[in-house]
């Protein structure tokens, strides 16, 4: 079956540690994003990708990296520059002219910091 | 950013009942998507429902349906025959030009 996969489901961070959260779809869509989630609130948009090698910042940037080298694939990276780290990290796609389809949500990493 | 409010932190309903969920959110384009989505205990993010800002006709998912005023900017969700299985957390979504942005959310509750 198509979708998402989110790796770890948990993760655990040392403070000044860098953590990479994996993010890979099989749906053959175009764009990617990154959301981080704290309690009780909604969605916040970090990075997302529109097309291979191309990303754009989000409203929430500072403090995370992103790549995009292969369309399946879109990495996120915790840097230690985020002060904050801990909270729900959620992956989603959708397909480029398909927009009002909707997008494909990953099942989460949750980050804690130790 | 776009800006998506939901003014409604939580509601309850009584199974069986109907529910009105409230979403406003603000755009100077003419074009866009609204979705509602839903996130369970699970925290898995599930499409409920979506529109079309083109499209007049107000969009329905079997018991779930929408009130989309377009010129109030305004996109509520309507649930009807409420379940047990309805209680969640609630998110409105805006979406153009890929980008897509979340309201705050409003947590459903079902009392039996």
């Amino acid at each position: 079956d198509g979708g998402i996969t989110q790796s770890p489901k948990y993760l655990f961070r040392k403070e000044g540690q860098n953590v990479t959260l994996s993010c890979e779809q099989n749906l053959n869509h175009d764009a990617m994003y990154w959301y981080r989630q704290d309690p009780g609130q909604g969605l916040r948009l970090i990075y997302y990708s529109q097309i291979v090698n191309d990303f754009q910042k989000g409203d929430i940037a500072e403090g995370y990296s992103v790549s995009r080298e292969k369309k399946e694939s879109f990495p996120l990276t915790v840097t230690s520059a985020q002060k904050n780290p801990t909270a729900f990290y959620l992956c989603a796609s959708t397909s480029v002219g398909r927009e009002g389809g909707g997008y494909t949500f990953g099942s989460g990493t949750r980050l804690t910091v130790v | 950013a776009q800006t998506v409010t939901q003014s409604q932190p939580e509601m309850s309903v009584q199974e069986a009942e109907t529910v009105t969920l409230s979403c406003t959110y603000d755009t100077s384009e003419s074009d866009y998507y609204l979705f509602w989505y839903k996130q369970p205990p699970s925290r898995q993010m599930i499409l409920v429902i979506r529109q079309e800002a083109y499209k007049q006709q107000n969009a329905t998912e079997n018991r779930f349906s929408v009130n989309f005023q377009k010129a109030a900017k305004s996109f509520s969700l309507k649930i009807s025959d409420s379940q047990l299985g309805d209680a969640a957390m609630y998110f409105c979504a805006y979406s153009n030009d890929y980008k897509l942005s979340f309201g705050a959310g409003t947590t459903v509750t079902v009392r039996a």
